[in-house]
């Protein structure tokens, strides 16, 4: 099955910087990879997403990455704020499962 | 945002108990799921349904049952709650026409197993 490796665990930035968080995939069937952004005592939700016949993504800050060969993606966070600490988290879902296979989550403080 | 809604919130139990916990969608969607998160193990997959009369295990099954009543109903049992049950549970549903894979969360129940 899929295998999912997330880094780093925790990520500390000053307010300001760029974060970058790093996602590798086992299944190279894996065609849709998403990022959930989970605030502290809050549900995770869904931020940003890129499907295997892009390279990459932005929307606003947020950037996802993706290289299929190496199969590998990353997500992206400039001019980080405070609002942007949160744990987030990546997957890789297979066209022909719909199941989700999850990073283990990074932990993004933003000091101010 | 209200569109899945888990109860209770927050839930206290002992060693041995049997413990229900619900999820109710309007989200319209066919698929929903129950994860646990744990801190450093992120969301582990215990079952998941694609339809009402379609129940699958996920990664971490043992201890625990479903039961999809409705389209817009999923409820997870721990027929024998144990202490290392104890963690924050979340239902999601997905819409499965192949096009949006992503996930809508609830809001999560707090299992404490004492």
């Amino acid at each position: 099955g899929e295998n999912v490796e997330q880094h780093p665990s925790t990520l500390s930035v000053q307010e300001g910087d760029s974060a970058v968080i790093k996602c590798t995939y086992s299944d190279s069937a894996s065609n849709y990879f998403p990022w959930y952004k989970q605030e502290l005592g809050k549900r995770p939700q869904l931020i940003i997403d890129i499907r295997s016949n892009v390279g990459e993504k932005k929307d606003q800050r947020i950037a996802v990455t993706l290289n299929k060969t190496a199969k590998h993606f990353s997500l992206h966070i400039t001019e980080t704020q405070p609002e942007d600490s949160a744990v987030y988290f990546c997957a890789a879902i297979s066209g022909g499962s719909y199941i989700p296979t999850f990073g283990r989550g990074t932990s993004l403080i933003v000091h101010p | 945002d209200a569109d899945v809604t888990q109860t209770p919130r927050n839930r206290i139990t002992k060693t041995g108990k049997r413990i229900m916990l619900e999820c109710s969608q309007t989200k319209g969607h066919d698929r929903m799921y129950w994860y646990r998160q744990d801190p450093g193990l992120g969301l582990r997959l215990i079952y998941y349904s694609f339809d009402v009369k379609d129940i699958n295990k996920g990664e971490i099954s043992d201890g625990y049952s479903v039961s999809r009543q409705a389209q817009a109903k999923f409820s997870l049992s721990l027929e024998s709650a144990i202490p290392n049950q104890t963690a924050l549970y979340f239902c999601a549903t997905s819409d499965g026409d192949g096009y949006n894979y992503g996930y809508t969360f609830g809001s999560g129940t707090r299992l404490t197993v004492v």
